[in-house]
């Protein structure tokens, strides 16, 4: 089983600043199958990042995923209130599917 | 826009089985992978399996010998079956399409006596 890490656990910001998320594989995960979710309390996770770096649908370009082997980033260039969350990363190239244990990100 | 609804008992009691029915509305279920993923209060996603149009299935080894899943192509469905439930299982439980770029909202379901 790959274990995905995400660091940090917390990421204390404030509006306007650059968050930088990371997420560290036990084993190589191909880039094609890393992808990065939000979510949002009493919601449903929802897909960011596929393919590690390929934005999905409406998601503002604030957002971009990098990485590549076992090292994968999202980096949220400027924060908006809207996107204080918790995220995590996802590995489905190697069963069983597996997920970080998430990074928080909260209003400084 | 393809949508996903969790539909089942909201309390089931300690050694029954879990039964849960996805929906799938906004687009056909055919030729994709579909997915069951669990996640406890305050805690993080847990990947349960995930199963093919065709019936073809993949779980978690974690939960391998209690789960079963199935389709019904027919009714846009498709349902998970966990069987000797703990309070260990309690959870929120989504369907989502393939590794996950449409969820259901999630549907939570206890274990209790």
């Amino acid at each position: 089983e790959i274990v995905l890490t995400q660091s940090p656990g917390t990421l204390s910001l404030s509006p306007g600043e650059r968050a930088t998320l990371s997420c560290r594989a036990s084993q190589s995960v191909s880039s094609s199958y890393l992808a990065w979710y939000q979510q949002k309390p009493g919601q449903a996770p929802s897909l960011l990042i596929y393919a590690a770096s390929s934005r999905a649908i409406g998601i503002p370009d604030r957002f971009s995923g990098s990485g590549s082997g076992t090292d994968f980033t999202l980096t949220i260039s400027r924060l908006e209130p809207e996107d204080f969350a918790v995220y995590y990363c996802q590995q489905f190239g190697s069963s069983p599917w597996t997920f970080g244990q998430g990074t928080k990100v909260e209003i400084k | 826009q393809v949508q996903l609804q969790e539909s089942g008992p909201g309390l089931v009691k300690p050694s029954e089985t879990l039964s849960l029915t996805c929906t799938v509305s906004g687009g056909s279920i055919s030729s994709y992978y579909w997915s069951w993923i669990r996640q406890p209060a305050g805690k993080g996603l847990e990947w349960i399996g995930r199963i093919y149009t065709s019936g073809s299935t993949n779980y978690n080894p974690s939960l391998k010998s209690r789960v079963t899943m199935s389709v019904d192509t027919s009714k846009n469905q498709f349902s998970l079956k966990l069987t000797s439930v703990t309070a260990a299982d309690t959870a929120v439980y989504y369907c989502a399409r393939g590794f996950g770029d449409f969820w259901g909202q999630g549907t939570l379901v206890t274990v209790s006596s």
